[in-house]
């Protein structure tokens, strides 16, 4: 079954205390991406990859770190994680978009189930 | 950057009436425009998407149509059911530096009341 993996789904932690959520893709996606989610702010995007090896700032990057040293997967890192990264985190894949000249087909992002994170 | 305003972000209606969900952006180079729809404790899944050369597409109960010179797209689900209920974001894509940027809206939470 073609699906996006995130573990774990619940996570309590202590303010400062590394942790890594995981995301691994199956349909062999070039796009990956982290987004948090919270009430009245909408999905907001952390980290890209566009490919291995390839990673750039989201609109809220602050206190995080990706990798991608696999197609697969990519890790969202927090290294000293405090209260106001209390959220609800998705990863998402998509594969690279098509260009046809003039235009470009854009592709839908598969999500993952997503992880509850609470700082406390 | 690109910045997706949506409207209203609660919503209730009776079964069987139309839904209704407004967004604007304002990148006029978006050029994808899908819909995401979010039950409760899950994840977002896409539900119908629209490109900028097309004005309307429908599937079923659900349609979505795009105003390229108003810069505005809407989400209209008819003969509207309680498992309609769920949390809706439209977002707006387009491409970056190569890279297909997606812009949500803040969402709206659709409530069917049987």
């Amino acid at each position: 079954e073609a699906q996006v993996t995130q573990n774990p789904r619940y996570l309590i932690t202590v303010t400062g205390k590394k942790l890594t959520v995981t995301c691994s893709q199956n349909m062999n996606h070039e796009y990956m991406s982290w987004y948090r989610q919270d009430p009245g702010l909408g999905l907001r995007q952390i980290y890209y990859s566009m490919n291995v090896e390839v990673t750039d700032k989201g609109d809220v990057p602050e206190g995080y770190k990706v990798s991608r040293k696999e197609k697969r997967n990519f890790p969202l890192i927090l290294e000293s994680p405090s209260p106001n990264q209390t959220s609800l985190y998705f990863c998402a894949s998509s594969l690279r978009p098509k260009t046809v000249w003039p235009d470009s087909y854009n592709s839908p992002l598969h999500f993952g189930n997503g992880t509850r994170l609470t700082v406390t | 950057g690109e910045n997706v305003e949506q409207h209203p972000s609660t919503l209730s209606v009776q079964e069987g009436d139309s839904a209704v969900i407004k967004c604007t952006y304002s990148d006029s180079a978006s050029n994808y425009f899908p819909w995401y729809k979010q039950e409760l404790g899950k994840r977002p899944q896409l539900i119908i998407d629209i490109r900028s050369n097309v004005g309307e597409k429908k599937d079923q109960r659900i349609a979505v149509t795009l105003n390229k010179t108003a810069k505005h797209f809407s989400l209209h689900i008819t003969e509207t059911q309680p498992e309609d209920s769920a949390v809706y974001f439209c977002a707006a894509s387009d491409l970056e530096g190569g890279y297909q940027k997606v812009t949500f809206g803040i969402g709206t939470k659709l409530q069917v009341i049987p």
